[in-house]
């Protein structure tokens, strides 16, 4: 049952360098979504994909690209690392179904540093 | 766009005592779903609650309901009997549709100390 997968969980990493963070869902789900959290900002959107083959931009998507792979999984890479992407991400899915929206369920996380 | 205010970045209460923390919104939307979101010190982002914005009556979930007001764009989360484990962040979130999916938008939340 292992809902939202995201690896890795801690990542260190010097200015310049590149990295992708992955993300897969077990849940049939066709929704994913890549949130970063900063102190004291909650969490913001920086891609989603609606469904497979499809991405669109959040709040704060300069200095990030994604991937929707398959259904299951959504990357989010880092070309060029900055100082100022050091932050928490979030990886999510949803469904929606004739019941109305379904609450996202939300990976553990991934603490980046970028030094 | 849609805007989510938290104005309590901190609060605390003693345990078994009852604490409201309040979200605002902003939206032209009619339709809508409203969250909260407990965060404990695991990082893990978990759902304490949901209302539909068509729905008149509020949300509650055994010790947490939310007073749901639609005309004043309100929507406050009271946490009855707290525990220790209550302690952690609380965003309140919007998500502007009924129909499809949609992403969140997160208020900046409130930090809950439970102290015993």
């Amino acid at each position: 049952n292992a809902g939202v997968t995201q690896t890795p969980k801690f990542q260190v990493l010097k200015t310049g360098q590149s990295m992708t963070l992955q993300c897969a869902q077990d849940m049939n789900h066709n929704s994913m979504y890549w949130y970063r959290q900063d102190p004291g900002m909650g969490l913001r959107l920086i891609y989603y994909s609606a469904s497979e083959g499809t991405t669109d931009k959040g709040e704060v998507p300069n200095g990030y690209n994604v991937s929707r792979l398959n259904k299951r999984e959504f990357s989010l890479r880092l070309e060029s690392a900055a100082p100022s992407q050091t932050s928490v991400y979030f990886c999510a899915s949803s469904e929606w179904d004739i019941g109305g929206n379904q609450p996202q369920h939300f990976g553990d996380g991934t603490r980046l540093s970028i030094l | 766009a849609q805007t989510v205010t938290q104005s309590q970045p901190e609060m605390s209460v003693q345990e078994a005592e009852t604490v409201t923390l309040s979200c605002t919104y902003d939206t032209s939307e009619n339709n809508y779903y409203l969250f909260w979101y407990k965060q404990p010190p695991s990082r893990q982002m978990i759902l304490v609650i949901r209302q539909e914005a068509y729905k008149q009556q509020n949300a509650t979930e055994n010790r947490f309901s939310v007073n749901f007001q639609k005309a004043a764009k309100s929507f406050s989360l009271k946490i009855s009997d707290s525990q220790l484990g209550d302690t952690a962040m609380y965003f309140c979130a919007f998500m502007k549709t009924m129909s499809g999916n949609t992403p969140l938008v997160f208020g900046k939340g409130t930090r809950l100390s439970v102290i015993a």
